[in-house]
């Protein structure tokens, strides 16, 4: 059965800080690691990676993604009030298209 | 708004009730999901349907639940009998089948109340 761990569970930050999120996973077929960011209610799409080593950034967010080591990291620079948020980490594997979900990050961030 | 829409956005029930739920994905996906979320954890999958046929289901899937995609495009998940471990967001996301960037596209969730 695929799982998947993150943390820390929660975390408060400052306006201005930089945060790291981690997951990590345990996959039989690794297809893809996806993070979704959930505010009161839909997650909404982030990131999908499905190489090691290669970094995907949009804005003041990134992720890589490391194959061996079974984990991935966001990435949030110069954190804000709006970024406050479950940030929630997911793997597909290649027998199927369900997502396994981690119990998700949450992060507040403070004026 | 074109994205995956869910009606109703809440319900409250009693104990014993059927409650009926459904989800519009993304207008040109075929591909339909159905997950449940229980506070401070993450989705957890149910089911999901390419076009009309449900291709997975999970063994949380009990007997109590059965969801449709009769056209191939909304879907219902209904539960029978409901319990108050039935109460959780339950969140339905969409995509189009392709072959490595398949992203799974989320609605608002309709969260259930079993009283």
């Amino acid at each position: 059965e695929d799982k998947v761990v993150q943390s820390p569970l929660s975390l408060v930050v400052h306006e201005g800080d930089t945060v790291t999120l981690n997951c990590s996973y345990e996959v039989t077929n690794f297809r893809s690691l996806l993070w979704y960011k959930q505010e009161k209610k839909a997650p909404t799409f982030l990131f999908m990676l499905t190489s090691s080593g290669i970094e995907k950034k949009s804005g003041r967010l990134s992720s890589i993604l490391d194959k061996k080591e079974l984990f991935s990291i966001l990435n949030i620079t110069a954190t804000q009030t709006g970024d406050s948020a479950i940030y929630l980490c997911a793997v597909k594997n290649n027998a199927g298209n369900m997502l396994t979900f981690g119990g998700g990050t949450r992060l507040m961030v403070k004026p | 708004d074109t994205g995956v829409s869910q009606d109703p956005r809440h319900k409250i029930t009693k104990r014993g009730q059927n409650v009926t739920f459904r989800c519009d994905p993304i207008s040109e996906h075929n591909r339909l999901y159905w997950y449940r979320q229980t506070l401070g954890q993450g989705p957890e999958f149910l089911t999901y349907f390419q076009n009309e046929a449900q291709l997975e289901k999970s063994r949380l899937l009990s007997d109590r639940f059965s969801a449709e995609r009769p056209k191939g495009s909304f879907s219902t998940l209904e539960i029978q009998r409901t319990e108050q471990g039935d109460s959780a967001m339950y969140l339905c996301a969409s995509s189009l089948a392709l072959q490595l960037q398949e992203t799974q596209y989320f609605g608002p969730g309709t969260r259930l109340l079993v009283l």
